[in-house]
């Protein structure tokens, strides 16, 4: 059972960049086959696809994002991550870390993380 | 920025039928399956149909799910209490600048 976890600061200040790392357990990242994305939902709002990262480092980002938005992968301890850049009050949202299979579904999801920006 | 339409609510009483529509493009739903997802009250969402209408295991076949072009739908049939929830839609879009994976508006599922 593929099992993911966010972690990263609650609270960004404005201008400021967002860090968020997802550490992945029960399936390994180099194996290849997925797609480890990250997904974000505002306050009562619905999803919003951020990107993904395979596992030799290719991106794709959406691009509403893609000039603010980096995403790496840490093979070795099975973690990638999201750095989104110049956070204004528009980016609070629960971001969760999930597994995309590139021509079905995002199907495991980690438990989210709420990021607020604020000063 | 959603680009797949559902209605924002839907109810019943239980026992009852309930079905949610999800309307995209060529793009997205006329060329790629569709997923379903349950996202219950401050949980993560959680698959609920995969491929148009395949359940992952431990899924209620109360639950079902069938694509028609550039639309689809869930229907929940015999709807009980813990199916309150918001339900999203998905695809993947061949969009020109690569694939995105794009979600519903979502629909709340009231039990009445």
């Amino acid at each position: 059972q593929v099992q993911l976890q966010e972690s990263g600061p609650g609270l960004v200040k404005p201008s400021q960049t967002l860090s968020l790392t997802c550490t992945v357990s029960g399936g390994s990242i180099s194996s290849g086959g997925y797609y480890w994305s990250w997904i974000r939902q505002h306050p009562g709002k619905g999803l919003e696809w951020i990107g993904y990262i395979y596992y030799s480092g290719s991106t794709y980002y959406n691009p509403s994002l893609k000039s603010r938005v980096t995403i790496s992968v840490d093979t070795s301890k099975n973690q990638f991550s999201l750095k989104l850049s110049s956070v204004t009050a528009a980016d609070t949202a629960v971001y969760y870390c999930a597994r995309a299979h590139p021509t079905t579904a995002i199907d495991y999801w980690g438990q989210g993380t709420l990021v607020t920006v604020s000063s | 920025q959603s680009v797949l339409t559902q209605p924002p609510s839907a109810s019943g009483t239980p026992g009852q039928r309930v079905t949610i529509s999800c309307s995209g493009s060529s793009s997205n739903i006329g060329s790629n399956t569709v997923n379903w997802y349950q996202q219950l009250p401050g949980t993560a969402p959680k698959l609920l149909i995969y491929s148009n209408n395949q359940r992952p295991s431990g899924v209620p076949d109360r639950f079902s799910g069938s694509k028609s072009g550039t639309s689809a739908s869930l229907a929940i049939s015999g709807l009980q209490s813990e199916d309150e929830a918001d339900y999203y839609c998905a695809a993947w879009d061949d969009s020109l600048n690569g694939p995105l994976y794009v979600f519903g508006t979502g629909t709340k599922v009231t039990v009445l």
